[in-house]
This record gives C-alpha cells, sequence and structure tokens, in this order.
C-alpha cells in the first residue's frame, strides 16, 4: 500500500542551526501539507501546498519557515535558524483531492533543539 | 479558529470493555473525522462522517455526526489491545487545513 515517507526519524540540532525535512508524498496526491506536533499535545496545521505554491498557512508558520517541492516527488520543510521551542514531531501528509477530510500522514520527524 | 474539546482526556480500561469519547466545538463543522494515532506513528483516519445525525461503522467503531453539528462521539466495543493509541477529532478549517481536538488517551490493561 503507497504511503508518505519522512525522513530524518529524529534529528537533533543546536539552536540556531538550519533543519530541513524530508517528505516524499504518495505518488498520485496532489495536496501536500506539513503538521507539527509538541509532545503531548495537539497536532496543529502548519502549511499546505498545491500546485507548487503554498495555499495556506497558519502563525506558527513565519519567516523562518519554508517549504519547496525541487522534483516531482519530494516536499521539504526548512527552518532556517532553530529556536528551543519548535523541538516537535513534524509530520508530512498528503492527499489526492479536498473535501474527505482524509489526509495520509507520515510517521514524523523528531526534531530536538538543544 | 474553531477549537475541538475532547473528553475524556485519558482513559484507562479492561481489554473487552466498551470505550466511548466525544468531541464538541463551539462552532459548527460540516465534517466530522476521528484519525487515531500509535505510539510512534502518524494519525490514521478511523472515520469520516459528513452529514448531520449519521451514523457510522468501521467494524467494532461507531461514530456519530451529532444533529447540531457541533458534536461527535466515537464508541469501541470490545476493545482489545491494539486499540491502545491517542484518538484525535478533527474538522475542516476552510478548504485547505484541518484543526485537530488534543485526544483522548486510551490504555488497556490486559
Amino acid at each position: 500500500e503507497p504511503e508518505v515517507t519522512q525522513t530524518p526519524s529524529h534529528q537533533v540540532t543546536q539552536m540556531g542551526q538550519e533543519v530541513i525535512l524530508r517528505c516524499v508524498p504518495i505518488s498520485n496526491h496532489l495536496y501536500f501539507y506539513w503538521y507539527r506536533q509538541i509532545l503531548g499535545q495537539k497536532v496543529e496545521f502548519l502549511v499546505s501546498f498545491y500546485n507548487n505554491e503554498i495555499s495556506e498557512k497558519s502563525e506558527i508558520f513565519d519567516d523562518q519557515f519554508s517549504v519547496e517541492r525541487p522534483d516531482g516527488s519530494n516536499f521539504t520543510l526548512k527552518i532556517r535558524s532553530t529556536k528551543l521551542e519548535d523541538s516537535a514531531m513534524y509530520f508530512c501528509a498528503s492527499t489526492r483531492e479536498l473535501g474527505t477530510g482524509e489526509l495520509f500522514f507520515g510517521e514524523g520527524s523528531r526534531l530536538t533543539v538543544l | 479558529g474553531q477549537q475541538l474539546n475532547q473528553s475524556p482526556q485519558s482513559m484507562f480500561i479492561q481489554e473487552g470493555e466498551d470505550v466511548s469519547m466525544n468531541c464538541t466545538s463551539s462552532s459548527i463543522f460540516n465534517t466530522w473525522l476521528w484519525y487515531k494515532q500509535d505510539p510512534g506513528e502518524g494519525p490514521v483516519l478511523l472515520i469520516a462522517l459528513y452529514k448531520a445525525g449519521e451514523l457510522t461503522s468501521n467494524g467494532r467503531l461507531t461514530a456519530q455526526f451529532g444533529i447540531t453539528r457541533k458534536d461527535s462521539f466515537l464508541n469501541i466495543s470490545a476493545s482489545i489491545p491494539s486499540d491502545v493509541g491517542i484518538y484525535f477529532c478533527a474538522g475542516p478549517q476552510g478548504a485547505q487545513k484541518l484543526v485537530f481536538g488534543q485526544g483522548t488517551r486510551l490504555t488497556i490493561n490486559p
């Protein structure tokens, strides 16, 4: 069964460093997302991406964050200068069509900022 | 923005027991979704509800979309060990994003 894959599974970084989290969405999906889950808390929307551009972003997704689809398969989230409060699990998700509410999530990338 | 409140926050039950959890909102949702998150994994959709009053089953799971469109419940019958995890309700906010509740953590004693 096709699935969303994410790398790395865990990254530890120093505050102020740049981090890139990578995702390979399901191949025939058109809408791509990043969500974040701080330990023990709910899953929060960061950004949605369609047709090679951001379609919506949350207040969390400030100038330190960017997303890119550099080729036909990868979808990346970059944090330019990490802060302690960026420590969280970051989930990539994709879907083929809007309206169903069904997002397919990856297993997540745990980011620890020291 | 819209917020979803789930209760209870956690449940500790014996294997074989039935489980009931619910989700409420101060504003109307046109779709209610129930996701499950296993430890160390991403959320997986269990049930989607699209119509007020709708009652939908998926195996031992049953969910209902409240008539007021401001609440939903999820029931699990005859719980088994693999039901352990965190259950999130979710609803669409605008066209592109989902808003999630804070989750109900289910623990099962064998």
